[in-house]
C-alpha cells in the first residue's frame, strides 16, 4: 500500500463543473507535488509545494488551483476544465532537504466530458 | 523544460536473460537521477537516487551506474524474471528541486 494516498481514484467532471482532487500524506514530508501524466509520456511536474508554500508552478493554466492547507494535506481544485486535461494526476511528497526519492500515491483518473 | 531521454521505448526480454537500459538527461543544474519502478495500477515506487559521478548502486538483481560528466545512467538487471515486467522511469532533480522524467522503459519479460 502506498503510504501517499490520493482520492478520488477516478473522477469524471463536465467543463462548467468544480471539483478537488485530495492528497494526504503522513510521513513527516515537506515537499508535496502534483504532477499530470498522460499516456505514453512522462509524468509533468505542476506545483511544488515546500513548507506549505507554493515554492514552483510549472506555467499551469489557472483553472488548475493548488492548495496546502497543511503539511499533511494536498489539494488540486479544478474548474472549467477541457477535455485535454484528462489525464491521470499524480501526487508526491518527499522530505525537503537531502537526495530523497519521491513517494508517489496511486493517482486520480480524470476524464473531462 | 529539461529534456531527458530513455532508450529504449519498450523491451520483451525472456525470462532469465540479463538486460539495460539507457537514461539521458543535460548535466547544467544537475542535483540528482532518481530512477522508479511503474507497475499498471500502482503508484511509482523508488529505486534508487543517485547523485555522485561513477556512482553505483544494487539492490538485489538491479543495479545501476551515473556518469554526470556525459550525463548518463544505466539501468541493469540481471536474470530478468516475470514480476521484473513494468516501466522503469528516471527523473531528473535540479538544483532547484525540480524534477523532470523520461517517458519510461517499458520492459515485460517473457516465462
Amino acid at each position: 500500500d502506498t503510504e501517499v494516498t490520493q482520492t478520488p481514484k477516478h473522477l469524471v467532471m463536465g467543463m462548467t463543473n468544480k471539483k478537488s482532487l485530495k492528497c494526504e500524506q503522513h510521513m513527516g514530508h515537506r515537499a508535496m507535488y502534483w504532477y499530470k501524466q498522460k499516456a505514453k509520456k512522462p509524468p509533468e511536474l505542476m506545483f511544488v509545494y515546500s513548507y506549505e508554500k507554493l515554492s514552483i508552478n510549472e506555467s499551469v493554466p489557472s483553472r488548475f488551483s493548488p492548495e496546502c492547507p497543511n503539511s499533511s494535506l494536498l489539494n488540486l481544485h479544478l474548474h472549467a476544465l477541457q477535455p485535454e486535461d484528462s489525464a491521470l494526476y499524480l501526487c508526491a511528497s518527499s522530505p525537503l532537504a537531502g537526495y530523497q526519492p519521491q513517494h508517489f500515491g496511486d493517482g486520480t483518473r480524470l476524464s473531462i466530458l | 523544460i529539461l529534456n531527458v531521454e530513455q532508450s529504449p521505448q519498450s523491451l520483451h526480454v525472456q525470462e532469465g536473460d540479463s538486460t539495460n537500459f539507457t537514461c539521458s538527461f543535460p548535466s547544467s543544474n544537475f542535483y540528482a537521477l532518481h530512477w522508479y519502478r511503474w507497475e499498471t495500477a500502482k503508484s511509482p515506487e523508488a529505486l534508487f537516487v543517485m547523485t555522485l559521478n561513477g556512482d553505483e548502486k544494487k539492490k538485489g538483481r538491479i543495479s545501476a551506474t551515473l556518469n554526470t560528466k556525459e550525463g548518463y545512467s544505466y539501468l541493469y538487471i540481471k536474470g530478468s524474471q516475470p514480476e521484473d515486467s513494468a516501466t522503469y522511469l528516471c527523473a531528473l532533480q535540479t538544483t532547484g528541486n525540480q524534477f523532470y522524467f523520461g517517458t519510461g522503459t517499458s520492459l515485460t519479460v517473457i516465462p
